[in-house]
């Protein structure tokens, strides 16, 4: 099983500020297998990222994803107050299929 | 676009099973990308359960897999999800998702609670 390790478990930033979020697997995982979410309150997740880097046309320009192997990154440029929330990564591929990471709480300084 | 809207009993006892329902609508449960259930125990993180595809093949997560059925009726778009033997530590909000490598949509999910 693939396990995805994410850090920080807490990031306290104040809006305006730039977020980098870490996602590390214990194997490689293909690019094209690895998204991010975004999870608030009381809601479902929404999809962010996926394919590492590519965006739904929903999604601000402001996320980003990047990375490959093992090492994955999520970065909000510009933090709105909207993009306090929780953040999980997810790959799918390798027995079981699709597996998250344990997510990083983004708060607000 | 696709929408997603679970149901099913919000209430099982230990030992019991349970069962889910998930309507899709604004797309087909037959198209080309496939369906899958996520669970998340309250304050926890996310839980892959299974997925099946448009073929009625299946996968399940090894932790599951002998306690989970995961179908679809594709004459009415719905897709089920059984599991059987339930205890505490399934109590859980169950998301049913659509999108195949990567999770597109989403239903508002439904808390099932495991209790007597």
């Amino acid at each position: 099983e693939i396990v995805l390790t994410q850090s920080p478990g807490t990031l306290s930033l104040s809006p305006g500020e730039r977020a980098t979020l870490s996602c590390r697997a214990s194997q490689s995982v293909s690019s094209r297998f690895l998204a991010w979410y975004q999870q608030k309150p009381g809601q479902a997740p929404r999809l962010l990222i996926y394919a590492a880097s590519s965006r739904p046309t929903d999604i601000p320009d402001r996320f980003s994803g990047s990375g490959s192997g093992t090492d994955f990154t999520l970065t909000i440029s510009r933090l709105e107050p909207e993009d306090f929330a929780v953040y999980y990564c997810q790959q799918y591929g390798s027995s079981p299929p699709a597996t998250f990471g344990q997510g990083t709480k983004l708060e607000s300084k | 676009q696709v929408r997603l809207q679970e149901s099913g009993p919000g209430l099982v006892k230990p030992s019991g099973t349970l069962s889910l329902t998930c309507a899709v609508s604004g797309g087909s449960i037959s198209s080309p990308k496939w369906c899958s259930w996520v669970r998340q125990p309250p304050g926890k993180g996310l839980e892959w359960i299974g997925e099946i595809f448009p073929s009625g093949r299946t996968n399940y997560n090894p932790s599951l897999k002998s306690r989970v059925t995961i179908s679809v009726d594709k004459s009415r778009d719905q897709l089920s999800l059984k599991l059987t033997s339930v205890a505490a530590a399934d109590t859980a909000v169950y998301y049913c998702v659509s999108g195949g490598w990567y999770f597109e949509y989403w239903g508002q999910g439904t808390l099932v609670t495991v209790s007597s």
